[in-house]
């Protein structure tokens, strides 16, 4: 596609219930990043992705977060048993080759809120 | 770890003045650095990018940021303020032969007519 896809946009579920979250990339990025954004806290970095090495998860603050990225494109961010305090902008990036001198493309986000 | 900071969560100037946005980065050894802003309802984009070379980076829409070694900073200024130019930015940094870019808290601007 043209640029990063997320959905949903929006995103309101009750305390203890899952919820997963797509990021469609840049055809042809190889690189696929998660970010997290809250309030007054920036961009925290959840995870990421490239090519078909193993994906580097030291960001994730839990074990209910996990991520998948499927035929190297489509990725599914997945929150278990949902906490208040998980409520956030879910931004997803994505990159030509992963190189740190290379610009993110970013998405939308999803505005995850957890009642 | 690296980590970066950005001095002022908010950061209101007049239209037509000048806009100072401050960032310091942690690392001793100097990381790939970027602003990027995020317009109301939209995502982020790259402002500019210093990875080598001329330490004054321009970028678009008329902002620039010059990379400081000795003071570890990368402050963001633009000569004349746009009502445009309201938006959050956010500095962050990239350790080089790494893979990760940090970002610092963010700062809102606000520009008064």
């Amino acid at each position: 596609g043209a640029g990063v896809s997320q959905s949903p946009s929006n995103k309101v579920t009750e305390k203890g219930k899952d919820v997963e979250l797509r990021c469609d990339p840049i055809s042809g990025h190889t690189a696929l990043y998660w970010y997290r954004q809250s309030l007054g806290q920036g961009l925290e970095f959840l995870i990421y992705f490239q090519g078909n090495s193993a994906p580097d998860k030291s960001g994730l603050p839990s074990d209910r977060f996990s991520a998948e990225r499927t035929g190297g494109s489509v990725s599914t961010l997945t929150i278990q048993r949902t906490q208040q305090e998980d409520s956030a902008v879910y931004l997803c990036a994505s990159s030509i080759d992963g190189t740190t001198n290379e610009k993110l493309f970013f998405g939308s986000g999803t505005q995850l809120s957890v009642l | 770890a690296q980590s970066v900071t950005q001095l002022g969560s908010h950061v209101s100037v007049s239209e037509g003045a000048l806009v100072l946005l401050r960032c310091n980065y942690s690392s001793s050894v100097p990381p790939y650095l970027f602003w990027y802003v995020q317009y109301p309802n939209q995502g982020l984009q790259l402002l500019l990018k210093y990875t080598t070379g001329a330490t004054l980076v321009k970028g678009i829409n008329g902002f620039e940021a010059e990379f400081k070694k000795s003071e570890t900073s990368f402050h963001l200024t633009k000569p004349s303020a746009h009502m445009s130019d309201a938006a959050e930015y956010f500095c962050a940094a990239a350790d080089t032969g790494g893979f990760k870019t940090i970002f610092g808290a963010g700062t809102r601007l606000f520009v008064k007519a």
